[in-house]
């Protein structure tokens, strides 16, 4: 079956860094993404690995080890407004996207 | 960037009645639209994925006869929750994909329903 395995919950502090893990089994892949949802609003697009390595973004950065079928999101100088719930998404080889259950960060001044 | 809109964003209606939310990308064309449904502290559940002219895929566990979804345009899709019962009470949200190289799927606001 198809499976991605994200922790529940986080907690971190205003300013620190922390790092949200994604594994996954599924068949095929056609890249990872990962989402932002704050509560009862629709997730936001953060990024989309499809090749080994590391995308940066500004304050958020997402990791990607195909062979491992591994990611991470790295989250820099956590802002308040960063505590939301981060989604990882793997598109399989019919080009759907399996979710994962989402990680809820929680950040404490 | 891609937008896209849903409508109407909250609704309550009464059991037993219909629902139709209507999700436009506004400035691309949609190959493919999205329907999900979310659940408080759930994650997202692909209901059904529809391609503009043709008839939506189901997902298993999703009756096709309650959840009609109609994709007439490259701009809109529709969902329509037939004989509404309190159990459907959930977040939709709809998504679009143009069909690019990022395979990026663009999310609606998402559409509240509470079945009273």
């Amino acid at each position: 079956g198809q499976n991605i395995d994200q922790p529940t919950e986080m907690t971190a502090t205003e300013g620190a860094i922390v790092q949200i893990n994604c594994t996954y089994q599924t068949s095929g892949f056609n890249g990872l993404f990962w989402y932002q949802q704050h509560a009862g609003e629709a997730p936001t697009f953060l990024s989309y690995n499809v090749l080994d390595g590391l995308e940066e973004k500004g304050r958020f950065s997402s990791f990607l080890s195909r062979s491992k079928g591994y990611s991470y999101l790295l989250l820099k100088e956590l802002q308040m407004k960063d505590s939301a719930s981060y989604l990882c998404a793997v598109m399989d080889s019919n080009y759907q996207l399996i979710w994962g259950a989402g990680t809820k960060l929680i950040i404490k001044p | 960037g891609a937008v896209v809109s849903q409508h109407p964003s909250w609704v309550i209606c009464k059991s037993g009645t219909s629902v139709k939310i209507e999700c436009r990308s506004l400035d691309f064309q949609a190959t493919t639209m999205f329907w999900y449904r979310q659940f408080p502290k759930q994650s997202l559940m692909l209901m059904a994925t529809s391609n503009e002219g043709s008839k939506a895929t189901y997902e298993q566990g999703v009756e096709k006869d309650k959840f009609l979804i109609n994709h007439a345009s490259l701009t809109l899709s529709t969902l329509t929750v037939t004989s509404a019962h309190p159990e459907d009470s959930s977040f939709y949200i709809c998504s679009a994909a143009s069909g690019r190289e990022t395979n990026e799927q663009f999310f609606g606001p998402g559409t509240r329903l509470t079945v009273l």
